[in-house]
């Protein structure tokens, strides 16, 4: 049983670049979201995408972006990168309990480490 | 607003040694869910345990055990007989109601190393 898998593991980019990373979600889960943990601190949310919408936001400027496929995988994009957006990047999925807007425990992925130079 | 505080930044103790992590949490809401995690060096957070806001039972899963008390806003952690294998970065975390559990607040984490 696959859990979450994020692409690429690292990344180096330049200031005012694009970068676009992805998530599969854990089988048999259909929400994911995105945490971005600097270095020395917790994660912070981003966003949740379920049923291929934006559900949730954190406070995130509108650079940052993503999108659910109907396979339930997930995108994260950031333009204009800034030195400050350097950090490990983790996809969590979840499985959103029917009748309910509750989800089961968030599963992590390994993350994406991103470099801005 | 929601918080999450992990006092102790760093904690180093020796093979066999119980060790306690203390977490302080703030919030608004009467319900609320509180998570602990654990981050290896290979970076994928691995979750321990949920626990709602109504359910003040303390819990032991093996050497784990977890004591959450609502008048004082702390859930802490403990590991008896702590293993090498326990050293990693320990994340304490929160979710309102009002996000249905599913948008975390973390704390800073506490980094823990076991010697042999």
């Amino acid at each position: 049983d696959a859990g979450v898998t994020q692409s690429p593991t690292h990344l180096i980019k330049t200031r005012g670049q694009q970068v676009t990373l992805r998530c599969s979600p854990k089988s048999g889960h259909d929400t994911v979201s995105w945490y971005q943990q600097a270095l020395g601190q917790g994660p912070q949310f981003i966003f949740q995408y379920y049923e291929e919408e934006e559900r949730q936001r954190g406070n995130f400027p509108d650079r940052f972006s993503g999108h659910q496929f109907p396979n339930y995988s997930s995108e994260l994009n950031v333009n204009a990168l800034l030195l400050g957006d350097s950090a490990l990047y983790l996809c969590a999925s979840s499985l959103r309990l029917q009748g309910s807007s509750y989800n089961s425990p968030l599963h992590f992925g390994n993350g994406t480490r991103l470099t801005v130079t | 607003a929601q918080k999450v505080t992990q006092a102790q930044t760093e904690i180093s103790v020796v093979e066999k040694e119980d060790v306690t992590l203390d977490c302080v949490y703030e919030t608004r809401d009467t319900t609320y869910y509180l998570f602990w995690y654990k981050q290896p060096p290979s970076g994928e957070l691995v979750f321990l345990i949920r626990r709602n806001s109504f359910d003040e039972q303390n819990e032991i899963s093996g050497r784990y055990s977890w004591n959450f008390q609502k008048s004082t806003s702390s859930f802490n952690f403990t590991i008896t007989a702590s293993q090498v294998v326990d050293s990693a970065v320990y994340f304490c975390a929160l979710s309102e109601r009002g996000n249905a559990g599913n948008m975390l607040t973390f704390g800073g984490g506490t980094r823990l190393m076991v010697k042999p």
